[in-house]
């Protein structure tokens, strides 16, 4: 299993842009996550998905859009890149479509930089 | 919002030495408590999950433990090796997400 694969590694972006970045998992996880980590704020909630075609907002989900059209691929929209989405992302899966018994895997990461 | 707070931010040990990494939160309805490893520019790595019904779990060099009552939980770390240089990342599960605390640096030298 590849687990959780994050692309691209690394992004820069103007303000205004929008990108997508992707998440794929192959472990038949139903739950998935995104995260933000930033330095002093630790990692924040950005959206979730509890299983295909159900998603859900997490603590900051403003400038973000996710969609989840099949159980393997969770991609987080940026619509319109500003200098505050400068950060690293991190998308998560667990097994179970409550992720509250569940280990929960990370993928590598995304570095973003917005000008 | 539940909070958790991880004691010290940084901590540096010489190598053999036995340590024991902090972590409070603040609300005691919790279904779990999972520990992470972060290495620099890398991904999260997941090293002990303990449910909310259990009071530790082991693995290898690493023990967790978890008292909900009092909003703690600890990571000890047995023998040190210079290859367990990281951050240590605990969170907290009491829904549909994780509440991480901020983390511990740990080096340790040879």
């Amino acid at each position: 299993n590849a687990g959780v694969t994050q692309t691209p590694k690394f992004q820069v972006l103007k303000t205004g842009q929008s990108m997508t970045l992707q998440c794929a998992q192959d472990m038949n996880h139903e739950y998935m996550s995104w995260y933000r980590q930033d330095p002093g704020m630790g990692l924040r909630l950005i959206h979730y998905s509890v299983g295909a075609g159900i998603t859900d907002q997490g603590e900051v989900p403003n400038g973000y859009n996710v969609s989840r059209s099949t159980t393997e691929d969770f991609p987080l929209r940026l619509l319109s890149a500003a200098p505050s989405q400068t950060s690293v992302y991190f998308c998560a899966s667990s097994y179970s479509s409550s992720p509250s018994t569940d280990t929960q895997y990370f993928g590598p990461g995304t570095r973003l930089t917005v000008l | 919002k539940q909070e958790v707070t991880q004691i010290p931010a940084a901590l540096s040990v010489p190598e053999g030495e036995n340590l024991v990494l902090n972590c409070s939160f603040t609300d005691s309805a919790i279904y779990n408590l999972q520990w992470f490893r972060q290495d620099p520019g890398k991904g999260l790595t997941s090293l002990l999950l303990i449910q909310s019904s259990q009071r530790e779990q082991t693995s290898g060099r690493l023990n967790a433990s978890l008292d909900k009552s009092s909003g703690r939980s600890t990571l000890y770390i047995a023998a040190s090796q210079p290859g367990d240089s990281a951050t240590y990342l605990c969170a907290e599960n009491s829904g549909y997400a994780l509440n991480f605390g901020k983390g511990t640096s740990l080096l340790v030298t040879p």
